[in-house]
């Protein structure tokens, strides 16, 4: 059964770039069924799309972010990362990575806190 | 950008009763790619439907989707204990995917 781990960087400085990795067990991060994402959701509030990727190179944007944001996929690894430049409080949130079936969230990692502040 | 308008915002209903959650998209979802997503304190969200109306892989057949275009629902068709819990819809065909605001289904 698929499992994903987020890794934990917790507290991250205003500016800065925040660096995730989500760690795919029980099956191959290149399967061509899959495209791997990054869903956030600030304390108390909703959900956001935040983008996606696959092993061939493919990745879509939330507009949003897209000027701050880069998804990679490390098949050696089996593991996928999120990058998000320029980091303010307003970036604070869970951060969930998710495996997309093709596009559906349909398995997701526990989720990590990352909070932006100085 | 799709925006998702979900009602109630919050739903009071007591366990074996029947709950109908709405979800109401800006324009039409192409080809009915609408989720339905519980999420229960401190953890993640977990699919329930997909494609509007397709359960998902161990989801109980009380929970059931309907609707296509612009307006869908979930219902649930006898409330147990552990169904309270917040409840988001997504649209996956168009980018950027969007979430509802959610439905928090409480205890009455």
């Amino acid at each position: 059964q698929l499992q994903l781990q987020e890794s934990r960087p917790g507290l991250v400085k205003p500016s800065e770039t925040l660096s995730l990795t989500c760690t795919v067990s029980g099956g191959s991060i290149s399967s061509s069924t899959y495209f791997w994402g990054w869903i956030r959701q600030p304390p108390g509030k909703g959900l956001e799309w935040i983008g996606s990727g696959s092993y061939s190179g493919s990745t879509y944007y939330n507009p949003s972010l897209e000027n701050r944001v880069t998804i990679s996929v490390d098949t050696s690894k089996n593991q996928f990362s999120l990058w998000l430049t320029s980091v303010t409080a307003a970036d604070t949130a869970v951060y969930y990575c998710a495996e997309l079936t093709p596009r559906v969230p349909t398995t997701w990692g526990q989720g990590t806190l990352v909070t932006v502040s100085s | 950008e799709i925006v998702l308008t979900q009602s109630p915002v919050t739903l009071s209903l007591s366990p074996g009763e029947r709950a109908t959650l709405s979800c109401r998209a800006s324009q039409s979802v192409s080809s009915n790619y609408l989720a339905w997503f519980q999420q229960k304190p401190g953890q993640a969200p977990r699919l329930l439907i997909f494609g509007a109306s397709n359960r998902a892989t161990g989801i109980p057949d009380t929970f059931s989707g309907s609707g296509s275009g612009t307006d869908f629902i979930l219902t649930i068709s006898r409330l147990e204990p552990e169904d309270f819990a917040v409840y988001y819809c997504q649209q996956y065909g168009s980018s950027p995917y969007t979430f509802g605001q959610g439905t928090k289904l409480e205890i009455k």
